[in-house]
């Protein structure tokens, strides 16, 4: 089945700075990535998702990048602010194929000092 | 619109008891989906049921089980409560499934089990 490994668990940044996030997926057939906040005590949430006809989009501060050739797809935000640190999750499905299921990575929690 | 409810939010069972929770998803979807979330291991997929079918199941034993109504409300169920099994257990609704589209998750029922 397919498992998705994220990478780093933890990451600070001083608020203005960049924030990087990777994650690696094993099934090829996957075609769905989504990358989801969930701030301290609260329900995770959307941000951004990708689909695998895509290689870049972006939102505001916020972007995701997907290599099918690797399995790798990345988030990245730009100047972060205070009310960016939260826990990052990303996953992956391949939707209408043998699992037609979300799979999430173990997450990244994101703090970002002022 | 009002958004994923569930029930309880929390509760306290010894070992060996089982739990049931409950979940009432956005109106007019259909897909709802169940996560397991603890400390460094993340979202983990446990099943999902559209349409009152069981249409994915995860990796868990055979102690969780589910099910979901006409009207498209859910309940999953955890018999034989073990230690391992206090997390926050949240659940998703979707309109086709999360596989595709947007999750929207409920508060989660922090389970603690004694």
């Amino acid at each position: 089945g397919e498992n998705v490994e994220q990478h780093p668990s933890t990451l600070s940044v001083q608020e203005g700075d960049s924030a990087v996030i990777k994650c690696t997926y094993s099934d090829s057939a996957s075609n769905y990535f989504p990358w989801y906040k969930q701030e301290l005590g609260k329900r995770p949430q959307l941000i951004i998702d990708i689909r695998s006809n895509v290689g870049e989009k972006k939102d505001q501060r916020i972007a995701v990048t997907l290599n099918k050739t690797a399995k790798h797809f990345s988030l990245h935000i730009t100047e972060t602010q205070p009310e960016d640190s939260a826990v990052y999750f990303c996953a992956a499905s391949d939707y209408g194929g043998s699992q037609g299921n979300l799979i999430f990575g173990k997450g990244t929690k994101l703090s970002v000092k002022p | 619109k009002a958004g994923v409810t569930q029930t309880p939010r929390y509760l306290i069972k010894t070992r060996g008891q089982q739990v049931t929770l409950s979940c009432s998803p956005i109106s007019g979807h259909r897909s709802v989906s169940w996560y397991q979330q603890t400390p460094g291991q993340g979202l983990q997929f446990l099943f999902e049921y559209f349409s009152e079918t069981q249409r994915n199941k995860g990796n868990f034993p055979g102690r969780f089980s589910g099910r979901q109504f006409s009207n498209s409300r859910s309940e999953m169920n955890v018999s034989t409560l073990e230690l391992g099994d206090s997390a926050l257990y949240l659940c998703a609704s979707s309109s086709s499934g999360g596989a595709s589209g947007e999750l929207f998750f409920g508060e989660g029922s922090r389970l603690t089990v004694l």
